[in-house]
């Protein structure tokens, strides 16, 4: 079934860690998307991409990086993680046929930084 | 860049009742307008979206209404369900999605 994935599902980590969260997408879409969300909150872009070898940074990715070297694989790393990290990170891709298509999102990654 | 407000923050509503939530956004080239719902622990989940060039849509007990020229759009849900309490998104899009800041429903049985 076509869907967006995310790996791990949960991560507890100490801080200083460099953590990389997963997403792959089967869903044959070019645009790929991270944002940060606490539970049932605002969700903040932190970087998005068009397409392969496409990265722009959203509005908190100061301390974040991304990579978009396949179409369906959309990887978010963290350099030095602290505890202000600690949220749910969902990862969200969209059609490229038209502009005006839905964001489907992934069931997220429930980071902990202690 | 495009700023979306939403209103009201929390809502409750006996089972049965109707919901209205409502936005505004500020980008007139703003060209597309989802509407999600999150459950707890859950993933966002699109439940209606509408189009620049429409100004109505209704599915079922949801329906969305969009002013251009007002630049609001808002949520109507009507007969309301326990399992309709959930947080809900709305968010105006060009090439990149903003999202409104929540609205908390909750349904009393």
């Amino acid at each position: 079934e076509a869907d967006i994935y995310q790996t791990p599902r949960y991560l507890v980590i100490g801080t200083g860690k460099k953590i990389t969260l997963e997403c792959s997408q089967t869903m044959g879409h070019d645009k790929m998307y991270w944002y940060q969300q606490d539970p049932g909150m605002e969700l903040h872009l932190i970087h998005y991409s068009y397409g392969v070898n496409s990265t722009e940074k959203g509005d908190l990715s100061s301390e974040s990086t991304v990579s978009r070297i396949r179409t369906e694989h959309f990887p978010l790393t963290l350099e030095s993680a602290r505890p202000s990290h600690t949220s749910q990170y969902l990862c969200a891709s969209s059609g490229s046929k038209r502009s005006n298509s839905p964001l489907h999102f992934g069931n997220g990654t429930r980071l902990t930084v202690t | 860049g495009e700023n979306v407000e939403q209103h009201p923050s929390t809502l409750s509503v006996q089972e049965g009742d109707s919901a209205v939530i409502k936005c505004t956004y500020s980008d007139s080239a703003s060209n597309y307008f989802p509407w999600y719902k999150q459950e707890l622990g859950k993933r966002p989940q699109l439940i209606i979206d509408i189009r620049s060039n429409v100004g109505e849509k209704k599915d079922q007990r949801i329906a969305v209404t969009l002013n251009k020229t007002a630049k609001h759009f808002s949520l109507h849900i009507t007969e309301t369900q326990p399992e309709d309490s959930a947080v809900y998104f709305c968010a105006a899009s060009i090439n990149q999605f903003y999202f409104g800041t929540g609205t908390s429903l909750t349904v009393i049985p």
